[in-house]
């Protein structure tokens, strides 16, 4: 099976803009989730979703939002974009059972810098 | 709330040596899963280990074990007979049923084998 797939790879915006993060996950896995990770607070968690709808979402704020479609691909969107959004943006996906959290399989990622 | 602590922010060590790195967690639920993560300069998080809190066998998998204590809580990870493409950025990560896929991760420990 292909494996977790992230588009872009890298990508440089200018604050107030806006950006869009492309994940797909891996065939017939439902639960995509995506992480925000940075040298000053590591690997934070952002949302979880499972069949379109969001499930969790971490302590980030409005301007972060996602979705995820039919097809279980999903997108993350930042707003107003602030030096502090530069990142690495993880996109992670996994199979789901109820009452089980299975490993999560990482894509590459998404370099984003703000300048 | 829960919390995944690492205190080991950078360990380097000759190849072919053994060496520990050390998790240990803070969760309020009964039943909660672990995990290891490994992230090389490539950025890609690679999955290690999955583990529920009902199973305390301790696991070896070729060079690698670890060693789950819920009376410490403490997951630890042993690499024996280091080699040099084990330098990495080793994370442990937390998630709560109760909590979808969420996972919480530590600060990562540095790890460098050199020859």
């Amino acid at each position: 099976k292909a494996g977790v797939t992230q588009t872009p790879r890298y990508l440089i915006k200018t604050r107030g803009q806006q950006v869009t993060l492309s994940c797909s996950p891996i065939s017939g896995h439902r639960s995509v989730s995506w992480y925000q990770q940075t040298p000053g607070q590591g690997l934070q968690f952002l949302f979880e979703y499972f069949s379109e709808t969001q499930r969790n979402k971490g302590n980030f704020p409005g301007r972060f939002s996602g979705r995820q479609f039919s097809n279980s691909r999903s997108e993350m969107n930042v707003s107003t974009l602030e030096l502090g959004d530069s990142a690495l943006y993880l996109c992670a996906s996994s199979e789901k059972t109820v009452g089980s959290n299975l490993e999560q399989f990482f894509g590459p990622g998404t370099r984003l810098t703000v300048l | 709330a829960q919390k995944v602590t690492q205190a080991q922010t950078e360990i380097s060590v000759v190849e072919k040596e053994d060496v520990t790195l050390d998790c240990v967690y803070e969760t309020r639920d009964t039943t909660y899963y672990l995990f290891w993560y490994k992230q090389p300069p490539s950025g890609e998080l690679v999955f290690l280990i999955r583990r529920n809190s009902f199973d305390e066998q301790n696991e070896i998998s070729g060079r690698y074990s670890w060693n789950f204590q819920k009376s410490t809580s403490s997951f630890n990870f042993t690499i024996t007979a280091s080699q040099v493409v084990d330098s990495a950025v080793y994370f442990c990560a937390l998630s709560e049923t109760g909590g979808g896929n969420k996972l919480t991760f530590g600060t990562g420990t540095q790890l460098k084998v050199e020859l």
